[in-house]
């Protein structure tokens, strides 16, 4: 079976705070695909990252970063110095078999 | 990058009316459409994977009579809530791809249904 988990459902930090958002997936398949989205306050869902299953080289985009360890089926996402506009609920993915399964999202507080 | 757009943003009708639910691609070809409902601080549901020309593939448990999907074109899929019950309220959201997954799927804006 295919399963996303984020463990926290909501996060509260201050401005510039680091905080990382925690992702567990589960799959049987060795090939597959692992997704960040950021959902803001209007719904659209935009595209963070995507990795697939055989690159678990880490990644930096700015103030993102992205952790992936198949070790431990884990793909965590961390905003280094937050800021007010990364308040949004963040959602992970798993792209198998032609289907998403999304975790049931973080809601991430930036307070200023 | 590449975008989906979803019409309308928001809508509110009559118990027993039918609402579409319109989701286009304006920049590439979306050979595959994926539905989703989504219910307040709920993460996505997948109703439905409908693929250019041909029938959608439900979900278990969602009523493909009631949810009816039309996928006509590479740049047009749409979801009509036949029926509507105040129960079928809910947040609903296309998403298109083309060339999966070795490229992002692009999100429409999301459709806030209400039925009175």
């Amino acid at each position: 079976a295919q399963k996303v988990t984020q463990a926290q459902t909501e996060i509260s930090v201050v401005e510039k705070e680091d905080v990382t958002l925690d992702c567990v997936y589960e799959t049987r398949d060795t090939t597959y695909y692992l997704f960040w989205y950021k959902q803001p306050p209007s719904g659209e869902l935009v595209f963070l990252i995507r990795r697939n299953s055989f690159d678990e080289q880490n990644e930096i985009s700015g103030r993102y970063s992205w952790n992936f360890q198949k070790s431990t089926s884990s793909f965590n996402f961390t905003i280094t110095a937050s800021q007010v506009v990364d308040s949004a609920v963040y959602f992970c993915a798993l792209y198998n078999f032609n289907k998403f399964y999304f975790g049931s999202g973080t809601k991430l507080n930036v307070k200023p | 990058g590449a975008v989906v757009s979803q019409h309308p943003s928001r809508v509110i009708c009559k118990s027993g009316t039918s609402v579409k639910i319109e989701c286009r691609s304006l920049d590439f070809q979306a050979t595959t459409m994926f539905w989703y409902r989504q219910f307040p601080k709920q993460s996505l549901m997948l109703m439905a994977t409908s693929n250019e020309g041909s029938k959608a593939t439900y979900e278990q448990g969602v009523e493909k009579d009631k949810f009816l999907i039309n996928h006509a074109s590479l740049t047009l899929s749409t979801l009509t809530v036949t029926s509507a019950h105040p129960e079928d309220s809910s947040f609903y959201i296309c998403s298109g791809g083309s060339g999966l997954p070795n490229t992002e799927a692009f999100f429409g804006q999301g459709t806030r249904l209400t039925v009175v």
